[in-house]
């Protein structure tokens, strides 16, 4: 059972560049989450899924973009990377029923991404 | 809405000391509360969680934290810290009722003295 599977784990990009970030769990989990981690500043909500089909933004998407086509995958997306992208992504699941309190997140190991 | 502030950044204590990491919470409705932990190139893990069923939680690896509504707070302790708890700990909350986000405070990185 692998759990939260981020790839690449590393990732160094040009200015303007595109990437997708890879995110794949195999816990059968619906909700998928996409978290940015900066030094002092702790998690920020890039992107959330609640299953198949449906996403919807977080506190920080703007120049991020999502899909949900398989239950499995949220990779994210980055299309003119900039040297704010510069940051860990962490991708997370669980398995919403009536709330987190009975299904805390699940997270990958991260993706350490600079854009230079 | 929700939101956590960990108090103190940095934590330095002695091996077999007391670890006693600070976090208050600002909630409109009752809140969840959750302490996780990040080792080195690692994500994130589930310490404990408080759900109110009772104000005092014990979680993995001997920690425990105290929910006191009168104080906002929810602050981590372990009585004897050992050189493997050297990480980073992060406080979160999230609305009590089904909310599926948790906001997540700033962290605080504890290093464990020999």
């Amino acid at each position: 059972n692998a759990g939260v599977t981020q790839t690449p784990k590393f990732r160094i990009l040009k200015i303007g560049q595109s990437m997708t970030l890879q995110c794949a769990q195999d816990m059968n989990h619906n909700y998928m989450y996409w978290y940015r981690q900066d030094p002092g500043m702790g998690l920020k909500l890039i992107y959330y899924s609640v299953g198949a089909g449906i996403t919807d933004k977080g506190e920080v998407p703007n120049g991020y973009n999502v899909s949900r086509s398989t239950t499995e995958d949220f990779p994210l997306r980055l299309e003119l990377a900039a040297p704010s992208q510069t940051s860990v992504y962490f991708c997370a699941s669980s398995y919403w029923s009536r709330g987190l309190e009975n299904s805390p997140l699940h997270f990958g190991n991260g993706t350490r991404l600079t854009v230079t | 809405a929700q939101s956590v502030t960990q108090l103190g950044s940095h934590v330095s204590v002695s091996e077999g000391a007391l670890v006693l990491l600070r976090c208050n919470y600002s909630s409109s409705v009752p809140p969840y509360l959750f302490w996780y932990v990040q080792y080195p190139n690692q994500g994130l893990q589930l310490l404990l969680k408080y759900t109110s069923a009772a104000t005092l939680v014990k979680g993995i690896n001997g920690f425990e934290a105290e929910f006191k509504k009168s104080e906002t707070s929810f602050h981590l302790t372990k009585p004897s810290a050992h050189m493997s708890d050297a990480a980073e700990y992060f406080c979160a909350v999230s609305a009590h009722g089904g909310d599926y986000k948790l906001s997540f405070g700033a962290g605080t990185t504890v290093t464990v003295r020999a």
